[in-house]
């Protein structure tokens, strides 16, 4: 297994700023993930975060609204750029070490935009 | 395309009495993984249970127990004497082949009333 840590694991955070939350994984793995689960929904895809290149963003999800980076195979941060109320939401990491292990997951960071 | 049905948004029992979690998925793959996690009030996703596709033998863990049939693409989670405890959102993922990631079924609220 995995443990993975996150920070912050809450904020509080006001219209138009920006939030950067950072994954910390205590053993190498293989591929990292970012997740957001809004207020009583499932969890939706963010992005694959892959080391040392950009990330692979899903259907609704970009670039400039959530960079992300992956400098190495342990570490990756989300960025929520220039927040609304709308990106109230638990965001979590998650982390598979290869193709055959379960995929764990952060604690999440519970965001609300004011 | 993969997909995940929990068809019961939220099911109350009492303590004590047994309740089914249902699963039904959809998928194109022939090696494929299914999961249940739990998410309790805190927020944090756990893990629960793996069950790859050529495995249907039902598995048991201690209250827990789980019926895969590939038959009817089904995927269920049964508690056993439930417990307060138990009150938690469990959701049902399904994972395809390599290095896919997880597609999440939109969950099911169990209340487990004293």
């Amino acid at each position: 297994s995995a443990v993975i840590s996150q920070k912050p694991s809450r904020d509080i955070c006001q219209r138009g700023t920006s939030l950067t939350i950072q994954c910390q994984v205590d053993s190498q793995v293989t591929m990292m993930f970012w997740y957001r689960q809004q207020p009583g929904q499932s969890l939706t895809l963010i992005a694959t975060a892959n080391q040392g290149s950009e990330a692979t963003y899903e259907s609704g999800f970009v670039i400039d609204k959530f960079p992300i980076s992956r400098p190495n195979l342990t570490f990756s941060t989300l960025t929520v750029s220039n927040m609304s109320p709308e990106d109230s939401s638990i965001y979590l990491c998650s982390a598979i070490r290869d193709v055959n292990n379960e995929q764990f997951f952060g604690p999440g960071t519970r965001l609300t935009v004011l | 395309a993969q997909k995940v049905t929990q068809a019961q948004t939220e099911i109350s029992v009492v303590e004590k009495e047994d309740v089914t979690l249902d699963c039904v998925y959809e998928t194109r793959d022939t090696t494929y993984y299914l999961f249940w996690y739990k998410q309790p009030p805190s927020g944090e996703l756990v893990f629960l249970i793996r069950r790859n596709s050529f495995d249907e033998q039902n598995e048991i863990s201690g209250r827990y127990s789980w019926n895969f049939q590939k038959s009817t693409s089904s995927f269920n989670f049964t508690i056993t004497a439930s417990q307060v405890v138990d009150s938690a959102v469990y959701f049902c993922a399904l994972k395809g082949s390599g290095y896919s990631t997880l597609t999440f079924g939109k969950g099911t609220m169990l209340l487990v009333s004293p």
